[in-house]
């Protein structure tokens, strides 16, 4: 079974501060990642799709870059808004894997 | 507008079952595969079982093979979980989604199911 691991686990950071969450596959999985946001009490919101891919209404200060077994989030200018758990996603026909999340909290 | 609006969770027994139901609505609900994906309280996502639009191909998660089974009425445009031999590991916010190029695009608003004696 293919393993995500996202780090860090927790991440301290200011409006206006660049943010970058790693996530990393146990084997090559191509482009076959997503990310969410999940605020308290709320379902996931997909915010990228096919690793680099921006879902539609999502802000353009999110992107996603990576391939193989190494993949990035980046906020480039973090809003308010923002604060929440971020998840990586590896999914395919057969099988879909999370990442253990990481919460983006206010410093 | 997808609307996806679970159903069914509550308190059960350790052993016990539990069926939940996700009726959908603004989108043609039997074109699309679907999926349940549980959140334990305090926890991460963990995808569940995923269902193709005419029910006959279904994948499930190791920890719920032979206890769970998703299935589908696409004449009444309703996903279910069928959930029997439940234990505290199940304990969880279950959330229905559709899936559009194999990942959940929408998503209910979640069902809890807490499995305590």
């Amino acid at each position: 079974d293919i393993q995500m691991t996202q780090s860090p686990s927790t991440l301290s950071a200011s409006v206006g501060d660049r943010v970058t969450i790693t996530c990393r596959a146990s084997q090559s999985i191509s482009s076959w990642l997503a990310w969410y946001q999940q605020k308290p009490g709320k379902a996931p919101k997909l915010l990228i799709y096919q690793a680099s891919s921006l879902e539609s209404g999502v802000p353009s200060r999110f992107s996603g870059s990576g391939s193989g077994t190494e993949f990035t989030l980046t906020i480039s200018s973090l809003q308010p808004d923002d604060f929440a758990t971020y998840y990586c996603q590896h999914y395919d026909r057969y099988s879909w894997t999370f990442g253990q999340g990481t919460k983006v909290e206010m410093k | 507008e997808v609307q996806l609006v679970e159903s069914g969770g509550g308190l059960v027994q350790p052993g016990g079952s539990l069926r939940l139901s996700c009726p959908a609505s603004g989108f043609l609900f039997s074109s699309y595969w679907m999926s349940w994906v549980r959140q334990a309280p305090g926890k991460g996502l963990e995808w569940v079982a995923n269902i193709n639009p005419d029910g006959s191909e279904k994948h499930y998660v190791d920890s719920v093979k032979g206890r769970f089974t998703i299935s589908r009425d696409n004449a009444k445009n309703s996903l279910y979980l069928q959930m029997n031999s439940l234990s505290a590991e199940d304990t969880a916010m279950y959330y229905c989604g559709r899936v559009w190029q194999w990942l959940c695009d929408s998503w209910g608003q979640g069902t809890l199911v807490t499995v305590s004696s």
